[in-house]
């Protein structure tokens, strides 16, 4: 199936850096959401965005919805080592049908050095 | 808070042989989903339900593959006969209706030998 493509793969760094990941797509979304998955859980909702152009905060993440409704980043202030595990981005769209049908990114792993 | 229960939490079975996963939606959420996630993958959709009914299952192998919420609460998804290439993480999640956001629970890692 369809997945969106988010850069980097993954990324290993110092406790207390910035961190910023991004996620583009062919297609536009109506809503952008960000999910954080660690080992052997479910994805976790961290931020969800529904207007283009929208940049939306929960503590010290940040997420913006692209202009062009193809693309959105995550940004991570001050990264702690709880902050390691894998980060999703999710395109969400209404089915013609009557459904909705959520899209995943490949995920970026994150490595927080102490 | 209120959660996405599934069960088992981990399952390992032989190829061919039947296994099932339960979920257990967060209370008053009419709309239910399951995922099917490949270790180094995000999770794909298999089959949505809306109360009772499926909404869609277009990517549902349905040779092998069946779900059900008969009350249009808690779900069933079942696979029979297991493969090989069936190994992987099952999501279930849950929205309060179509378009909502949607919380998953803890999912079952299945290993088929």
């Amino acid at each position: 199936g369809q997945q969106l493509n988010q850069s980097p793969q993954s990324m290993f760094i110092q406790e207390g850096e910035d961190v910023s990941m991004n996620c583009t797509s062919s297609s536009i979304f109506n809503t952008w959401l960000w999910y954080k998955q660690d080992p052997g859980e479910g994805p976790v909702l961290l931020i969800a965005l529904y207007k283009a152009g929208e940049l939306t905060s929960n503590g010290r993440l940040t997420a913006q919805f692209g202009i062009t409704r193809k693309d959105s980043f995550l940004n991570i202030s001050a990264s702690i080592p709880s902050d390691v595990g894998i980060y999703f981005c999710a395109g969400l769209d209404i089915l013609t049908g009557g459904g909705n049908k959520l899209t995943f990114g490949t995920g970026t792993q994150l490595k927080v050095e102490l | 808070e209120a959660e996405v229960a599934q069960s088992p939490r981990y399952k390992i079975t032989e190829k061919s042989q039947a296994v099932a996963f339960w979920c257990d939606p967060i209370s008053g959420h009419a709309t239910l989903y399951w995922y099917r996630q490949i270790l180094g993958q995000g999770p794909e959709l298999l089959v949505q339900f809306q109360d009772e009914s499926v909404v869609d299952d277009s990517q549902l192998p349905k040779d092998r593959f069946s779900a059900e919420r008969l009350k249009g609460v808690d779900s069933t998804l079942k696979i029979q006969p297991a493969e090989l290439g069936d190994s992987a993480m099952y999501l279930c999640a849950s929205s309060l209706d179509r378009g909502n956001i949607q919380y998953f629970g803890a999912g079952t890692r299945l290993s088929v030998l």
